[in-house]
């Protein structure tokens, strides 16, 4: 089974510039959570979709991050524009469903940074 | 406010002994506990969860001990192997609702021959 999918894996902006991640999740995931993970600290939850509809996004900074989950599968996580503070690996990671807990799969992230 | 916290940044431990790592929280509404390894330049990957109807998990070399009135667990790892350095992140999540994870900071587990 294939794994969680991300691209670009690493990223160098200057600041001011926008950026875009992409995700794949595992095929019939119908959860998918974006995180940001400062070095040094855990991952946070940015946002989270339910196929295609946003669940939570309370910690998502929505001056300068959108994202969106076109058709419940593939999801982009954009910033624009960039502050020297989004420094970050971006985390995409899916679940089967979103009733009762279940495990979360990783992807590898996109380690950015801005000059 | 760090609901989930990892006191320790990091911990040696020799082969064949045991690693215990600790994690502690402070809301009360999480109900269910995980524990996450993570290599270098890989995603975090799934080890072990626990309930908060139990006190213990057990699979194979890892066990979690949860102890609900400190608001405290912990992983053991026993015998430990070189494999499993990496960093590992406790997650606690409240079971009603959405399954949002709080992370804790991690710790950087480093196993030594």
């Amino acid at each position: 089974e294939a794994g969680v999918a991300q691209s670009p894996r690493y990223k160098i902006i200057e600041k001011r510039q926008s950026v875009a991640f992409w995700c794949n999740p595992i095929s019939g995931h119908a959860t998918l959570y974006w995180y940001q993970q400062i070095l040094g600290q855990g991952p946070k939850l940015l946002i989270q979709f339910q196929n295609n509809g946003v669940v939570d996004d309370s910690q998502l900074p929505k001056d300068r991050f959108s994202a969106e989950r076109l058709k419940g599968v593939d999801s982009t996580l954009k910033i624009q524009p960039a502050k020297l503070e989004d420094s970050a690996v971006y985390l995409c990671a899916s679940s089967y469903t979103l009733g009762g807990v279940n495990e979360q799969f990783f992807g590898p992230g996109t380690r950015l940074t801005v000059l | 406010d760090q609901q989930v916290k990892q006191n320790s940044p990091s911990l040696s431990v020799q082969e064949g002994r045991i690693s215990i790592l600790n994690c502690d929280y402070t809301n009360s509404m999480f109900d269910y506990f995980l524990w996450y390894k993570k290599y270098p330049a890989e995603g975090p990957t799934f080890l072990i969860s626990i309930s908060s109807i139990k006190d213990k998990n057990e699979d194979g070399r890892f066990t979690v001990f949860l102890n609900k009135s400190a608001k405290h667990l912990s992983l053991h790892i026993v015998p430990s192997q070189p494999g499993d350095s990496a960093v590992y992140f406790c997650a606690a999540s409240a079971i009603q609702g959405a399954q949002k994870l709080v992370f804790g900071q991690g710790t950087r587990l480093t196993i030594n021959p």
